[in-house]
């Protein structure tokens, strides 16, 4: 399967403990994303990379949200000291830089913080 | 800012045809998607406009008028398994990307 993962598909976890999630974008794709989504919401972004440069960064991420992608290749998506507010489904995307820049979603990971 | 505005349920009959509508407004407006989420999955590509007019996809089409801030998606021939939420997602060229900004969703049930 070529398609975008992420790990872990579902994350239970206390609050004020530390989370890290991973996504592993389609190899060919420059552009990688992350966004937030609760329920009955769209996807809220969150930031964004080309390649290992983030570009952008929402207000919605805040200093406890950190994102990186050393080579260029995978994303983690870490929070640290998590909070109730913190539960919703986080879903990365990858894309190519030129065209039409259509976006490809893996499956999310799904974190209940309690 | 922005605004992106579409029905928060809808509700038809399977074999029939179901308009999804959407408006928006953004500046730095690039294109529109348009992507289908069943419940627990990802979002996944139906449809992108970036020129007016109406764009056909087998049972599923696309409308974009820029002028009038508004688009919608046309099912055909509905079946059991389009019960999903339809997603709008308006595209911005922002830092030298394309920053989606999502609507609500539309849950859309298909009944018999």
């Amino acid at each position: 399967d070529t398609g975008v993962s992420q790990n872990p598909r579902h994350k239970i976890t206390k609050r004020g403990q530390n989370v890290t999630f991973r996504c592993d974008p389609i190899s060919e794709h420059n552009r990688l994303y992350w966004y937030r989504q609760t329920l009955g919401q769209g996807p809220e972004f969150l930031t964004y990379f080309q390649n290992e440069a983030q570009l952008e960064k929402s207000r919605l991420l805040s200093d406890r949200f950190s994102a990186e992608r050393p080579k260029g290749s995978f994303s983690t998506l870490e929070i640290q000291r998590t909070e109730q507010g913190d539960s919703a489904m986080y879903l990365c995307a990858s894309s190519f830089w030129t065209g039409e820049g259509e976006q490809y979603f893996g499956p999310g990971t799904r974190l209940t913080v309690t | 800012g922005q605004n992106i505005d579409q029905p928060t349920e809808m509700t038809a009959t399977e074999g029939a045809i179901v308009q999804i509508n959407c408006t928006y407004q953004t500046s730095g407006f690039n294109g529109l998607f348009w992507y289908q989420q069943h419940a627990g999955e990802a979002p996944t590509f139906l449809s992108y406009n970036v020129l007016d007019g109406l764009e056909e996809k087998g049972r599923f089409s696309s409308f974009l008028s820029r002028s009038k801030g508004y688009s919608y998606l046309l099912l055909k021939e509905l079946q059991m398994k389009d019960s999903a939420s339809y997603l709008c997602a308006v595209v911005r060229v922002t830092g030298g990307g394309n920053k989606l900004t999502f609507g609500t969703g539309t849950q859309l049930k298909v009944e018999l």
